[in-house]
């Protein structure tokens, strides 16, 4: 059974700062994984989507990062603002054509960034 | 574009009363449609997932059900609502994004069982 880790669970940075969200998985065999940012009470917004044959996504300042092998991922995030603050999601589909798109997600890093 | 609604947005049940949940996307056809809910501190579940009109399969043993009676409206019910059914409940859809096929999610229903 997939599982998948977030760390930290929490994280607050002052602004400017460049940071790194992590992202664990225990079964490599999977089709792609999936970044989402959630805001309070909101749902979930898609950040980066990244195969499992590629290695990193880049959208603006976002850059995310996949190391299928030893089950790894990374967001990173430059020159923090305070509008990035929200609830950071990482998220895995299973390789297999019975997988239906199935999403396995983590717990979540809470970014908090401040003036 | 494709857009995905829910609603309704809040709702507050008593214990035992029944739930109904919906949840339309529009700009698409014959959508893969998810169902997850995320309860304090647990993260996000997957309950249900449909790949097409009256084909429903559940991840989870659990109080609700859910039926797909059109192509782009899946639908969360209970007969009986247990506390333990507290939680934000989100809907997905499965489309193809820039770097390949992604779930988009609605905006949710926050559902309050006193």
């Amino acid at each position: 059974k997939q599982e998948v880790t977030q760390i930290p669970a929490a994280l607050s940075v002052p602004e400017g700062e460049n940071l790194v969200l992590n992202c664990s998985f225990t079964d490599s065999a999977i089709y792609n994984l999936q970044w989402f940012r959630q805001d309070p009470g909101k749902g979930l917004t898609s950040l980066l989507l990244i195969q499992s044959s590629q290695r990193e996504q880049t959208s603006g300042r976002l850059n995310a990062s996949l190391d299928k092998s030893s089950g790894r991922s990374t967001l990173y995030i430059a020159a923090s603002q305070p509008g990035d603050s929200a609830t950071y999601l990482c998220a895995v589909r299973r390789a297999g054509g019975t997988s239906y798109g199935k999403l396995t997600f983590g717990q979540g890093t809470i970014l908090t960034v401040h003036p | 574009s494709q857009t995905i609604h829910q609603w309704p947005a809040t709702l507050v049940q008593p214990v035992g009363s029944p739930l109904s949940l919906e949840c339309t996307v529009e700009g698409t056809s014959n959508p893969n449609l998810y169902w997850y809910r995320q309860a304090a501190g647990r993260g996000l579940q997957l309950l249900f997932y449909s790949v097409g009109i009256g084909q429903i399969s559940s991840e989870v043993p659990q109080n609700l059900s859910a039926s797909r009676p059109q192509d782009r409206q899946f639908i969360l019910s209970s007969k009986k609502l247990l506390l333990s059914d507290s939680g934000f409940y989100l809907c997905a859809w499965r489309g193809v994004g820039t770097s390949g096929y992604e779930q988009y999610f609605g905006p949710g229903t926050r559902l309050t069982v006193t």
